[in-house]
């Protein structure tokens, strides 16, 4: 199957700072990319659709000014935490689509807000 | 009603058995079903996906679809400690572009050695 790297895997951030992740797709170009948060115990939430070289499509009830969605290129794809509460504090997951309709997960980032 | 669902669980086999899990969903147009797997802090991992109706094995892995019913499910053959995880049914309206990907809530599969 085709590849997905997240980085950093886990991060610990002081409540009001920002933070980056990153979503590469490693074997494949991707022009869609997806984002999802998921808390302990919960199933997964989408937040957001990717798309590069354009702008990110948000999720109901999902802040796109708290949440900073950039697809730069075919293989890469940032989230950015914008001034994050210990209420960010979730398990973030990327996922990536070949030209397949198969949709692949990045290993994800653990976040945790002080 | 949800789009998708899925009994939580937890489901109990013992080592060896066959665990089967269901799921159904709501829109018709459904095009692209998967299976994905989750080991308990971890991203999930596809297993299996199916398109049309029928049964797709992939070695003690079967998926069955019937679209009529709306129903979709994957059978685990020879069931070991390892295969315990939550299982998440996920299903899209297409089979290319952008279109996401709608998850059920998973079924949290125990075997039981």
């Amino acid at each position: 199957g085709a590849v997905v790297s997240q980085h950093p895997s886990r991060v610990i951030c002081k409540s009001g700072t920002s933070v980056k992740i990153e979503c590469r797709s490693l074997d494949f170009q991707a022009t869609t990319m997806f984002w999802y948060r998921q808390f302990p115990k919960q199933s997964l939430m989408l937040m957001a659709t990717s798309n590069e070289g354009s702008k990110a499509t948000y999720e109901q009830g999902v802040e796109k000014d708290k949440f900073l969605i950039n697809h730069a290129s075919l293989t890469l794809s940032t989230l950015t935490v914008t001034s994050a509460h210990p209420e960010d504090s979730s398990f973030y997951i990327c996922s990536a689509r070949p030209n397949t309709p198969e949709q692949y997960f990045g290993p994800g980032t653990r976040l945790t807000v002080t | 009603q949800k789009e998708v669902e899925q009994n939580s669980g937890p489901l109990s086999v013992p080592e060896g058995a066959i665990a089967s899990l269901n799921c159904t969903y709501s829109d018709r147009v459904s095009q692209s079903f998967f299976w994905y797997r989750q080991y308990s802090g971890k991203s999930p991992e596809l297993i299996m996906s199916i398109y049309s109706n029928g049964d797709k094995e992939d070695g003690r892995f079967t998926a069955q679809l019937n679209k009529a019913s709306q129903y979709v499910s994957l059978l685990i053959r020879d069931s070991q400690p390892s295969d315990s995880a939550t299982y998440l049914c996920a299903v899209s309206r297409s089979n290319f572009g952008n279109e996401k990907l709608t998850f059920g809530t998973g079924t949290r599969l125990t075997i039981i050695p």
